[in-house]
């Protein structure tokens, strides 16, 4: 059964530093998404992607932020300067068109910020 | 703003019904969903309701979904401990594509 992918499951990275979190969709799936748990909180959603672009973004999602998607079938979630508190649980997930299609979700990439 | 509320805690004998509660606060909700995440995977779609709903039933999963009170149940009839795992709720609005979750709720089966 197809699966979303994540790479990689635990990241470690020092305050101020770059990080760059993977995701692998579902390969027919066009709309892509970044969702993050902070720790005993609920998840939250960052942003979605669709057709190149960013369709849809939350608050959380500043400057620091981007995605991208750079060949067919990667997906990527960049923050530049990492801060303590982006310390979480970040999830990908992918569905095959928009609105109340079902969203599949990799298994996340834990990134702790020291 | 949109709010999703659930209770974080459940336990329940195996074999015995479990009844996860989740309130939320948007009126305009088109679809509502149960998510289940087990240890170290991602979130997994259970079911989900269409707002014009008030029952689902799939196999041992009933959702039930008051409009009124904003209100939506997951009932897993005889609790298995491969239930073990935490629930999310969430819901859609509109044509927007985002999920809102509620924090969770952790069930745990006992013998």
């Amino acid at each position: 059964e197809p699966e979303v992918t994540q790479t990689p499951s635990h990241q470690v990275t020092q305050m101020g530093q770059e990080v760059i979190l993977r995701c692998v969709p579902i390969s027919n799936h066009l709309y892509f998404y970044w969702y993050r748990q902070i720790l005993g909180q609920k998840v939250e959603f960052l942003v979605s992607f669709y057709n190149n672009e960013i369709s849809e973004k939350s608050e959380i999602f500043d400057d620091q932020f981007s995605v991208e998607r750079p060949d067919g079938s990667n997906f990527t979630l960049k923050i530049r300067s990492t801060k303590l508190e982006d310390s979480a649980m970040y999830f990908c997930a992918s569905s095959v068109a928009g609105g109340p299609n079902e969203q599949y979700f990799g298994p996340g990439t834990r990134l702790t910020v020291t | 703003g949109e709010d999703v509320e659930q209770s974080l805690f459940l336990s329940v004998r195996e074999g015995d019904s479990s009844v996860i509660n989740c309130t939320y606060t948007d009126s305009s909700s088109t679809y509502l969903y149960w998510y289940k995440q087990e240890p170290g995977a991602g979130l997994q779609l259970l079911t989900y309701i269409f707002s014009n709903m008030d029952m689902k039933q799939d196999q041992r999963l009933t959702v039930l979904l008051n409009k009124k009170d904003k209100h939506l149940s997951l009932r897993i009839a005889d609790t298995q401990t491969g239930d073990s795992a935490i629930y999310f709720c969430a819901e859609i609005s509109g044509g927007y594509n985002k999920l809102i979750f509620g924090a969770g709720t952790r069930l745990a089966v006992h013998p």
